[in-house]
């Protein structure tokens, strides 16, 4: 079955600019994680969502935010981009089994974000 | 918090050679341990889990064992392949409810021929 899907792969914005990246999850999958990896900070982990509600969060600035839709689909946006926004952002789902999160994530190509 | 330490790299190994890359956690309970891996200009791919003590993760001729009394989950294989040149990421989480995905830094893994 198709994998994660990230939309766009590449793309380029000035400060100040915002930015919209969309993710397809697989199908089924109901839970769409959002991670920032940059080369200084490694993986670091931006919010999760499941059922359109988000319920994980992680140390970012309001400027970086998301949503699911009801079909499992997600976004982020990040408003008045900066230079440190530059990065490769990837998207991950999960299947959940028995009620739960089994930790097991696929993920997306990531979309790669060029802030100049 | 949960955290997850990864020996550092980059790592240079020649073709065929043992290849170990350490990997400790810090956890409070039983979480489920993952190693995931990281082809140039590709997303993270699970490599191999283990989801309680002494059970032993294995794929592609990679093998890494729950370890509860160090609280580690080191990574091997016996010999390299160049193509196995991927940065490699250890992960916890805890199975069940709703609870994030903790990665390590990553540790870049380079096979010269």
């Amino acid at each position: 079955k198709a994998g994660v899907t990230q939309t766009p792969r590449y793309l380029i914005k000035t400060r100040g600019q915002q930015v919209t990246l969309s993710c397809s999850p697989i199908s089924g999958h109901r839970s769409v994680s959002w991670y920032q990896q940059t080369p200084g900070q490694g993986l670091q982990f931006l919010f999760e969502y499941f059922s359109e509600t988000q319920r994980n969060k992680g140390n970012f600035p309001g400027r970086f935010s998301g949503r699911q839709f009801s079909n499992s689909r997600s976004e982020m946006n990040v408003s008045t981009l900066e230079l440190g926004d530059s990065a490769l952002y990837l998207c991950a789902s999960s299947p959940l089994g028995g009620g739960g999160n089994t930790g097991e994530l696929f993920f997306g190509e990531g979309s790669r974000l060029t802030v100049l | 918090g949960n955290s997850v330490t990864q020996m550092e790299g980059p790592v240079t190994l020649s073709e065929e050679a043992f290849l170990t890359i350490n990997c400790t956690y810090t956890a409070t309970g039983y979480p489920s341990l993952f190693w995931y891996v990281q082809y140039p200009g590709e997303g993270l791919q699970l490599l191999l889990k283990a989801t309680k003590a002494d059970d032993k993760g294995s794929n592609k001729g990679f093998e890494a064992t729950y370890r509860k009394e160090t609280t580690s989950f080191h990574l091997e294989k016996g010999s390299v392949q160049v193509s196995d040149s991927a940065v490699y990421f250890c992960a916890l989480t805890y199975s069940g409810g709703y609870q994030k995905v903790t990665f390590g830094t990553g540790t870049k893994l380079q096979v010269i021929p």
